[in-house]
């Protein structure tokens, strides 16, 4: 059984771009979940999306939005980027929405900012 | 808030110690806890997850406690390696699926 995948592994942009992050669940999971990583900063919530909605979201600015697909895979999109947005983005997938199951991770996107 | 700490913060042992690292949460309303491994540069790999109704869980040399009560997780690694040598995190579950994660305890295990 293939893993969580992300893409591109590694992605830089300069300031004021948008960059777009990809995600593929395990097969069947339907809820995909983005983290940040940041350097110092450690793993921070950015969203979750189940069954193609919106269902949470971390203490990040609107310009950090994106969607699920009906294949259940998802994008991440950053508009106007900052060089604080440098940062490894890392994608996990669950069974379910249900609170008791496991969120398996990807290998994660290196993104730069310049 | 919902903190997640982790200490230390680093540590280097040598090969064939006992490793102790420690996690410390402040809201004890959790579903579960989960401890990863993280290699440079990598994504988590996960080593244990431990429901919020139980104590422990084991894997091999690998041995997770949970004190609900105290809001405090200890990973053991017995008889430690130097393919130990990584950064453990330790990640609280709460509500709306959200993990917590400390920053980190970054490991090195000399031969």
């Amino acid at each position: 059984e293939a893993g969580v995948t992300q893409s591109p592994t590694h992605l830089i942009k300069t300031r004021g771009q948008q960059a777009t992050l990809r995600c593929s669940p395990i097969s069947g999971h339907t809820s995909v979940y983005w983290y940040q990583q940041a350097l110092g900063l450690g793993l921070q919530f950015l969203l979750w999306y189940d069954e193609g909605e919106e269902r949470n979201r971390g203490n990040f600015p609107p310009r950090f939005s994106g969607r699920q697909f009906p294949n259940y895979s998802s994008e991440l999109n950053v508009n106007a980027l900052e060089l604080e947005d440098s940062a490894l983005y890392l994608c996990a997938s669950s069974r379910s929405r249900q609170n008791g199951e496991t969120q398996y991770f990807g290998p994660g996107t290196r993104l730069l900012v310049l | 808030k919902q903190e997640v700490t982790q200490i230390p913060a680093a540590l280097s042992v040598p090969e064939g110690e006992n490793l102790v690292l420690n996690c410390s949460f402040t809201d004890s309303a959790i579903y579960n806890l989960q401890w990863f491994r993280q290699d440079p540069g990598k994504g988590l790999t996960s080593l244990l997850l431990i429901q919020s109704s139980q104590r422990e869980q084991t894997s091999g040399r690998l041995n997770a406690s949970l004190d609900k009560s105290s809001g405090r997780s200890t990973l053991y690694i017995a008889a430690s390696q130097p393919g130990d040598s990584a950064t453990y995190l330790c990640a609280v579950k709460y509500g709306n699926n959200r993990l917590a994660f400390g920053k980190g305890n970054q490991v090195v295990v000399i031969p």
